[in-house]
């Protein structure tokens, strides 16, 4: 596709329920990363994918987050049993290359809005 | 720890003038910094970036000025538009790839 494509959009969840995020990064992209942004706050690192490798997960608050990208392209990060403090808006980016050398955009999708209720 | 932060949580400004945002980081091993822009209810978007082995780039109506003795970041937006107004954020990152670390933010507010 043209850009990074995330669904759901808007997501309102019942705390303790899972949900799913889903993010289809620009084709060919090796990098893709998942962030979460509080209201007012700039996104925080959750985790980071080479490929189908995730790299780093340093940034994942708990055991309840999980990522995963199988086939080195499209990415769903899971959220179990979820608590009002996961209400965010988690942002999915792509880069083509895993360094910057070359190239240094990371293209950001426009994100799900999750709420926990 | 690490953190990249930002002097100024808003900026007011007149439609025509030079706008100028400030960050501060403080990881000195960073290598490569970045300006994004975000508009309300989308996705950052990338403005410009800097490596740092350079102290100033320009591009078109912007310049991002790089000042490692202080850890010292600055964007210039010249001759401020009304779709300038957003959200923009400094991040810090590594030439050799990996995650990029986000400031706060500041809001920049054009007056027409």
């Amino acid at each position: 596709g043209a850009g990074v494509s995330q669904s759901p959009r808007y997501k309102v969840a019942k705390r303790g329920q899972d949900v799913a995020l889903r993010c289809d990064p620009i084709s060919g992209h090796v990098s893709l990363f998942w962030y979460q942004q509080a209201l007012g706050q700039g996104p925080e690192f959750l985790t980071y994918f080479q490929n189908e490798a995730q790299l780093d997960k340093s940034g994942l608050p708990s055991d309840r987050f999980f990522a995963e990208r199988p086939e080195g392209s499209v990415s769903t990060l899971k959220i179990q049993r979820t608590q009002q403090e996961d209400s965010a808006v988690y942002l999915c980016a792509s880069s083509l290359a895993p360094g910057r050398k070359n190239t240094g955009e990371l293209f950001f999708g426009e994100g799900s809005r999750l709420t926990v209720l | 720890g690490e953190s990249v932060g930002l002097h100024l949580p808003t900026l007011s400004v007149q439609e025509g003038d030079n706008s100028i945002i400030n960050c501060a980081y403080s990881n000195s091993a960073s290598d490569y910094f970045i300006w994004y822009k975000q508009e309300s209810g989308k996705g950052p978007q990338f403005i410009i970036d800097i490596r740092s082995n350079m102290d100033k780039r320009q591009g078109q109506r912007v310049t991002v000025l790089l000042n490692k003795t202080v850890k010292h970041l600055s964007l210039q937006i010249a001759a401020t538009q009304p779709g300038d107004s957003a959200v923009y954020f400094c991040a810090e990152a590594w030439l050799r790839g990996g995650k990029l670390i986000f400031g706060q933010g500041t809001e920049l507010s054009v007056k027409p």
